[in-house]
């Protein structure tokens, strides 16, 4: 079974400009979650989508923004970048239990430079 | 509000040799979930081991433990006979009813070095 699968892995910008990020679940996982890793903050939920609606959100500006489409894929957006949204942004998926065992299985990663 | 404390930044041991990292927790909420997480230099995080709070016995997953002390919010994970591929960041994390079992608060991280 394939994994949990981030594209680009790696992402060069410039302040002010926007960027989409995208995740593919792991097959029959329906809720994908997005986090935020920076060296400063640590790891940092940013969001939950499930069946095509957001379920969960953090403590993130209206900046950053998902969606998720039927198949489950889910891509994340973030306009007006700033210097601080430099970080590794990570994708989970797992099934759409809503028990607090439910494991999450992350993706690779994607790591974007603001420059 | 609900805190993950990790005080150990790095943590060296002995190959073969049994290492404990240490996570603290601070919540209200009477059931929560806690993890444990491993991120190798490649930047994925690798599920190691659950434990919910209601959990009467401490979970195990081959080398990995979790000693669970509830009336000391702690949980701490033990590895034994460490391997040189265990060298990497170990993250606890929690989740919350209230907040969503799929939101994880995670702690800062203790990056383990094995030593051959």
């Amino acid at each position: 079974k394939a994994g949990v699968t981030q594209t680009p892995r790696y992402l060069i910008k410039t302040r002010g400009q926007q960027v989409t990020l995208s995740c593919s679940p792991i097959s029959g996982h329906r809720s994908v979650s997005w986090y935020q890793q920076t060296p400063g903050q640590g790891l940092q939920f940013l969001f939950e989508y499930f069946s095509e609606t957001q379920r969960n959100k953090g403590n993130f500006p209206g900046r950053f923004s998902g969606r998720q489409f039927s198949n489950s894929r889910s891509e994340m957006n973030v306009s007006t970048l700033e210097l601080g949204d430099s970080a590794l942004y990570l994708c989970a998926s797992s099934l759409a239990k809503r028990e607090l065992g439910n494991e999450q299985f992350f993706g690779p990663g994607t790591r974007l430079t603001v420059l | 509000a609900q805190k993950i404390t990790q005080t150990q930044p790095g943590m060296f041991v002995q190959e073969k040799e049994a290492v404990t990292l240490d996570c603290t927790y601070d919540t209200s909420d009477p059931s929560y979930g806690l993890f444990w997480y491993k991120q190798p230099s490649s930047g994925e995080m690798i599920f190691l081991i659950y434990q919910g709070s209601y959990d009467q016995q401490n979970a195990t997953e081959g080398r990995y433990s979790l000693n669970f002390q509830k009336a000391r919010k702690s949980a701490n994970l033990v590895i034994s006979a460490s391997q040189l591929g265990d060298s990497a960041m170990y993250f606890c994390a929690m989740s919350y009813d209230q907040t969503g079992a799929n939101n994880l608060f995670f702690g800062t991280g203790t990056r383990l070095t094995v030593i051959p």
